[in-house]
């Protein structure tokens, strides 16, 4: 089984509906976090947490929101999906070092 | 701001070759340099970490270079097989271990 899962794989909406993408991780991992990934960008960092009681904001938090339910869960909520926000997502997790981070397969999310 | 560069954006290579794939980066201080492969529709996976104290790693076929005088990294494929088809993501992590991530070199190999 694999170690981050994320749940929808794909997932098309119109604009103005909520979305939440899910996120699971067996590995025991303290720290989850939340990319997005445009054609021709880098990864960028949506929101991150270092334990079950901590939230921070990534380099583009705006129009996203999060909850940490768990150690092993982490979700990802479009409050109002708008056409921009169409992306490939990833959830990640690392240790405490934060020396690696071990990647979802990736929701491909479409805002139509 | 913190930038890394990749080169080339695109690369096509024979089956057999080798290739190596470049990264320039501003971040400073930082404190790894990472490797990542990522297979189209897949997240990405990594290859190498390096601190800025270490100035070559290997993972296989996979070979990365620092040099964190010039503020360059290099990740050398030998030998090249099908399945190395991917991106390949260079990553500069701060001392904060925020993650700079470059925009990737999309590899193709021919047979």
């Amino acid at each position: 089984d694999a170690d981050v899962t994320q749940t929808p794989r794909n997932r098309i909406t119109k604009t103005g509906k909520r979305i939440m993408l899910e996120c699971s991780q067996t590995k025991g991992h303290d720290r989850m976090y939340w990319y997005r990934q445009d054609p021709g960008l880098g990864l960028q960092l949506i929101y991150y947490s270092f334990d079950v009681k901590d939230i921070n904001k990534g380099e583009i938090s705006d129009g996203y929101s999060v909850s940490r339910q768990a150690q092993a869960k982490f979700s990802l909520s479009l409050e109002s999906a708008i056409p921009n926000q169409t992306a490939l997502y990833f959830c990640a997790t690392s240790d405490r070092t934060g020396n690696e981070q071990f990647f979802g397969p990736g929701t491909r999310l479409t805002v139509l | 701001k913190n930038q890394v560069e990749q080169s080339p954006q695109s690369l096509i290579i024979l089956e057999g070759k080798n290739c190596t794939l470049q990264c320039n980066y501003t971040v400073s201080p930082f404190s790894n340099l990472r490797w990542y492969k990522q297979d189209t529709g897949r997240g990405p996976v990594s290859l190498t970490i390096m601190t800025f104290s270490e100035n070559t790693k290997s993972n296989g076929r996979y070979t990365a270079t620092l040099d964190a005088d010039t503020k360059q990294s290099s990740l050398h494929i030998t030998a090249s097989q099908l399945s190395d088809s991917a991106s390949y993501i260079c990553v500069v992590s701060e001392f904060t271990d925020k993650l700079i991530f470059g925009t990737g070199t999309r590899l193709q190999v021919f047979p």
